[in-house]
């Protein structure tokens, strides 16, 4: 199977500044890399996901950026706003199968 | 459009009783899986299927089964629960390269 980590597990950062979240997988297969937000006692939902074959990805505030040599991939979050503040997951796919990791806090602090 | 539904949302057992967690989804995909969700470790894969008729273990399938009962429905049962079974479990369905939509989630006790 695919083992994704994910750094940092808590994230506290004032309002306006840019917040980072990075991850690792473990095998070169997986090709489909979704980052979901969640917030207390909700469901994770998708926020910007990046496919194998592109490096970078850019929504608005939001950016994912993948580097599959060093399979790595990192969300980039600008001008961050306290409702920012919630839990982030980055995934993996791997045949189709989601490989989470293990989530980051993020604080935004007005 | 529902998305993806699960029940029940709440449950407590007592230890070694059984239950069937319900999951449907109206979205017409064929992936669907069951996650446990455990503070500090973020969404762990129990089961997958990736079709009406096949189930396929995950990260932690022990004390788990499952029917994919057709193409909307993926049920997940726990035959004897144990306190170590209390979480909260997702249930999430996708197509191929494509985001998970995840149900509401079930927040399960086992006393």
């Amino acid at each position: 199977g695919e083992n994704v980590e994910q750094h940092p597990s808590t994230l506290s950062v004032q309002e306006g500044d840019s917040a980072v979240i990075k991850c690792t997988y473990s095998d070169s297969a997986s090709n489909y890399f979704p980052w979901y937000k969640q917030e207390l006692g909700k469901r994770p939902q998708l926020i910007i996901d990046i496919r194998s074959n592109v490096g970078e990805k850019k929504d608005q505030r939001i950016a994912v950026t993948l580097n599959k040599t060093a399979k790595h991939f990192s969300l980039h979050i600008t001008e961050t706003q306290p409702e920012d503040s919630a839990v982030y997951f980055c995934a993996a796919s791997f045949f189709n199968k989601f490989y989470f990791g293990s989530g980051t806090k993020l604080n935004v602090k007005p | 459009n529902a998305g993806v539904t699960q029940t029940p949302k709440f449950q407590v057992l007592k230890t070694g009783q059984s239950m069937t967690l319900q999951c449907a989804q109206d979205m017409n995909h064929n992936s669907m899986y069951w996650y446990r969700q455990d503070p500090g470790m973020g969404l762990r894969l129990i089961y997958y299927s990736a079709s009406e008729g096949t189930t396929d273990k995950g990260e932690v399938p022990n004390g788990y089964n499952v029917s994919r009962l057709n193409k909307r429905e993926f049920s997940l049962r726990l035959e004897s629960a144990a306190p170590s079974q209390t979480s909260v479990y997702f249930c999430a369905s996708s197509e191929a390269l494509n985001e998970a939509f995840f149900g509401q989630g079930t927040r399960l006790t086992v006393v």
